[in-house]
């Protein structure tokens, strides 16, 4: 079974902070995505990375896929309380149908 | 449509009821997926469409689930016989190759 580690599982901070969220795995993934859900909404999709050692940049947000495909971190800057939320990794395997998600990161900014 | 739309948004039913859950996918994206999230859990695959290729059954949780798709349009995940575990957040979402998911809001079904 592929599966991918998300850490930490919950993380609260304070506004203006920064902070990094990992999605790890022993597997190869051909993509992988980050995803981050509101309450009552379904996951909207953040970013898609498919280069080894790729590293984009969403605002405030920067995103790097690990050299080997299996590893991927989330780094927020100076966190503000609209990125509360549950943060999804998840790896897209060769062949592009058959996605595995993590469980999340539940990020909560306080005020 | 501009989204994916599940259908109902909210569904409380009791012991041993079935149920119908409706998505219609973004039109022109061929995969399409159902996922169930429990309470503060991650997404659990559940089962996938791909155009006309069989379905990809391996995340049903038991022969109480079902789901079918009409060509690249409409699918319904039909749970017979609901157990109260069954509660969860039922997520639809289809594929466009190379862009990731579009997902829909989800149906909350509540079994009491």
């Amino acid at each position: 079974t592929q599966l991918l580690e998300q850490s930490p599982q919950f993380l609260s901070i304070q506004e203006g902070e920064n902070l990094t969220v990992y999605c790890n795995s022993s597997s190869v993934f051909s993509s992988l995505q980050w995803y981050r859900q509101e309450p009552g909404e379904g996951p909207v999709l953040l970013v898609t990375v498919v280069t080894g050692g790729e590293v984009k940049k969403l605002k405030r947000l920067t995103f790097q896929f690990g050299d080997a495909r299996k590893d991927s971190s989330l780094h927020i800057t100076a966190a503000q309380p609209g990125d509360t939320g549950l943060y999804l990794c998840a790896g897209v395997r060769t062949g592009g149908f058959k996605t595995i998600f993590g469980a999340g990161t539940r990020l909560f900014v306080k005020a | 449509g501009a989204g994916v739309s599940q259908s109902p948004s909210n569904k409380v039913t009791e012991k041993g009821k079935d149920v119908e859950l409706r998505c219609d996918p973004i039109s022109g994206h061929t995969a399409l997926y159902w996922y169930r999230q429990r309470l503060g859990q991650g997404l659990e695959f559940l089962i996938y469409f791909q155009g006309n290729s069989a379905p990809d059954k391996s995340g049903l949780p038991s022969d109480r689930f079902s789901a079918e798709r009409t060509g690249e349009s409409v699918s319904t995940l039909t749970i017979q016989r609901t157990q109260q575990e069954d509660s969860a957040v039922y997520l639809c979402a289809s594929l466009e190759l190379g862009y990731g998911y579009t997902f829909g809001s989800g149906t909350r079904l509540t079994v009491v």
